[in-house]
């Protein structure tokens, strides 16, 4: 299958910073890339649709301004958390689409912040 | 939008039983169906999916039934190893690259050796 990669794995930072996540599919171009956030013992649940040369969309309740998605390319998609406050601390986790709508997820990044 | 619901939220089970976990949900026009099962700290690994124009699929021990009319769709897994405790999240779809997956809850399955 494909490969998606992410980075960082984990991150602690201290409050009121930025933090960058990277996510890549190695070895497939993918237009459309998704990033869930997801609590202990919790489901995915989705933050944004990043498509690539356009801006991303957000799902209800997720501030734009807060979580900046980039999609530059068609094997880079990025998520940065401005600002990141203490609930900002989660699993960040990102997909990206194959041709029938398959996804392949990246390894995740914990964020911890203090 | 779309809302996917998932039932039980915990599940054990002795070693070599059945396990089975149930899904329903709301948009009609969804026709992709994953399954995932997501070991603690891991990605979520896509296990089986299963597509509108069938009513069953089947690998190994793992088998995946929809019924489109009910809007219900249904996770077997048979002869059950202590390997296969994890968490497991169904999802709905549409069949396009660009559209958004949405997760169910989750099933936390619990095999006893």
């Amino acid at each position: 299958g494909a490969v998606v990669s992410q980075h960082p794995s984990w991150v602690i930072c201290k409050s009121g910073t930025s933090v960058k996540i990277e996510c890549r599919s190695l070895d497939f171009q993918a237009t459309t890339m998704f990033w869930y956030r997801q609590f202990p013992k919790q489901s995915l649940m989705l933050m944004a649709t990043s498509n690539e040369g356009s801006k991303a969309t957000y799902e209800q309740g997720v501030e734009k301004d807060k979580f900046l998605i980039n999609h530059a390319s068609l094997t880079l998609s990025t998520l940065t958390v401005t600002s990141a406050h203490p609930e900002d601390s989660s699993f960040y986790i990102c997909s990206a689409s194959g041709a029938y709508n398959e996804q392949f997820f990246g390894p995740g990044t914990r964020l911890t912040v203090l | 939008g779309e809302n996917v619901e998932q039932h039980p939220s915990t599940l054990s089970v002795q070693e070599g039983d059945s396990a089975v976990i149930k899904c329903t949900y709301s948009d009609s026009a969804s026709n992709y169906f994953p399954w995932y099962k997501q070991e603690l700290g891991k990605r979520p690994q896509l296990i089986i999916d299963i597509r509108s124009n069938v009513g069953e699929k089947k690998d190994q021990r793992i088998a995946v039934t929809l019924n489109k009319t009910a809007k219900h769709f249904s996770l077997h897994i048979t002869e059950t190893q202590p390997e296969d405790s994890a968490v497991y999240f169904c999802a709905a779809s549409l069949e396009t690259s660009y559209d958004k997956v949405i997760f169910g809850p989750g099933t936390s399955l619990s095999v006893i050796p």
